[in-house]
């Protein structure tokens, strides 16, 4: 079985400043480890997703996650938010050879202050 | 983008009536799926399709049956609303390509059902 954990539901952050939104797994195989972005009013979007490749993962719009399997994390970060980046973020995980669906976090809204 | 729509996009129905959501794709992939998403909740899994008329329960799955008669459209049915299912209701589609069984999902633009 696996889960996830999104450490907090609310992030605030100015524009400009880092964004650090955290992700924590757990699974008994290797997993395969994705992030969302839902704006406002619309369906989910994959930002990016870790399949075992490289540990350090970039996305779309200057995101970046690492795979941390010590800490069992794979936290998001973007060195510099822009207002755009105000959104509902899922983290969501599979495990490979195994079940193929998805257990997703809670979700963690980013809220951008001028 | 995955061509996915969802219909209706709004909906306002009175407790007790059946209610049908339909979800539409063009990709042609294998995998079909129904969420809700509940303030608080995140995205939870009702049911979900391997197949045309293959299909399985999630963890909210109770009040909720689904067809799936063709590999484009999956459809999620109240048999009796009630206003605790008052929510949005995302379809999503995914493809699981030779062994790789990461399942990178897409997502529909959400249908908001309010049960009054």
């Amino acid at each position: 079985a696996q889960s996830v954990t999104q450490l907090g539901s609310h992030v605030s952050v100015s524009e400009g400043a880092l964004v650090l939104l955290r992700c924590n797994y757990s699974s008994s195989v290797p997993p395969y480890l994705f992030w969302y972005v839902q704006y406002p009013n619309q369906g989910l979007q994959l930002l990016l997703k870790y399949t075992s490749a490289a540990t350090l993962v970039k996305g779309i719009n200057g995101f970046e996650a690492e795979f941390k399997k010590s800490e069992t994390s794979f936290h998001l970060t973007k060195p510099s938010a822009h207002m755009s980046d105000a959104a509902e973020y899922f983290c969501a995980v599979t495990l490979s050879g195994g079940s193929y669906i998805p257990t997703f976090g809670r979700g963690t809204s980013l809220i951008v202050h001028p | 983008d995955a061509g996915i729509t969802q219909s209706p996009r709004h909906k306002v129905t009175e407790t007790g009536t059946p209610v049908t959501l339909r979800c539409h794709q063009t990709e042609n992939h294998r995998y079909m799926y129904w969420y809700r998403q509940d303030p608080g909740h995140g995205l939870r899994l009702i049911h979900y399709s391997y197949g045309v008329k293959d299909t399985d329960k999630g963890e909210v799955s109770d009040g909720y049956s689904v067809s799936r008669s063709k590999t484009e459209d999956f459809l999620l049915t109240l048999e009796s609303a009630t206003s605790s299912q008052t929510s949005v209701y995302f379809c999503a589609i995914s493809a699981l390509e030779g062994q790789t069984s990461y399942n990178e999902q897409f997502f529909g633009p959400g249908t908001r059902l309010t049960v009054l």
